[in-house]
């Protein structure tokens, strides 16, 4: 079936350092690809999507590219902040219908000053 | 209100108490999710409603009961808990099933 793989965390940064989460997926088809992002002791909050392959999504300075090719939909971000220490959670939307979005692992980015 | 609200937002319970968490959206969606997420594991799907229909039930305890009276409202009523059931349980909407979720911010719940 779907599925979503995440780079094992925590990921450790200083601010200002350049930052890849990886996130590649199993699924038939072309699925839409999610990122969300959960900060401390909040619910999860949807960051960017992409719909199809080669779409780039962004918001916030993050981005991430879909590549078929690789069933991949790495995020990356030029320089981060403290306030960006969250869990980010990679995500897809499969193609059978009445299935719910499936969710990566989730990964721990701790950004120090 | 806008978007996804819990509450409460913090519950302590002891292994004999009933109690229900309660989540509401505002986004005119028609379908609604419970997740539960403990540390160190996985977000994991508990249920699912699709126009007030169950359509997912991911072998959930049946000490966990949800009750969805309609597409705004979601329960989970809750009743001789163990304390492994201490997590974050999370509310979300989307759409349709399979549509973008929206998270509500979670009810911190304590089984004593």
């Amino acid at each position: 079936g779907d599925s979503v793989t995440q780079m094992e965390g925590p990921v450790t940064l200083s601010e200002e350092a350049f930052l890849t989460i990886n996130c590649t997926y199993t699924a038939t088809g072309y699925p839409s690809l999610f990122w969300y992002v959960q900060y401390p002791g909040e619910g999860l909050q949807l960051l960017l999507k992409a719909t199809k392959a080669d779409d780039k999504g962004s918001n916030k300075g993050f981005e991430a590219t879909y590549r078929k090719e690789t069933t991949s939909f790495h995020l990356e971000k030029g320089s981060v902040q403290v306030s960006d220490s969250a869990v980010y959670f990679c995500a897809l939307r499969p193609n059978q219908a009445g299935t719910a979005l499936i969710f990566g692992k989730g990964t721990t980015l701790s950004v120090s000053s | 209100e806008t978007g996804v609200t819990q509450t409460p937002r913090h519950l302590v319970m002891g292994m004999t108490n009933k109690k229900s968490l309660k989540c509401e959206q505002h986004l005119g969606h028609n379908a609604m999710y419970w997740y539960k997420q403990s540390a160190k594991k996985p977000l994991e799907l508990m249920f699912v409603y699709n126009f007030k229909e169950q359509t997912e039930n991911n072998s959930v305890p049946s000490r966990f009961s949800p009750e969805c009276p309609n597409s705004s409202h979601l329960f989970l009523h809750l009743h001789t808990l163990q304390p492994e059931d201490s997590a974050l349980y999370l509310c979300a909407s989307s759409q349709e099933v399979t549509y973008e979720q929206y998270f509500g911010p979670g009810t911190r719940l304590t089984v004593t």
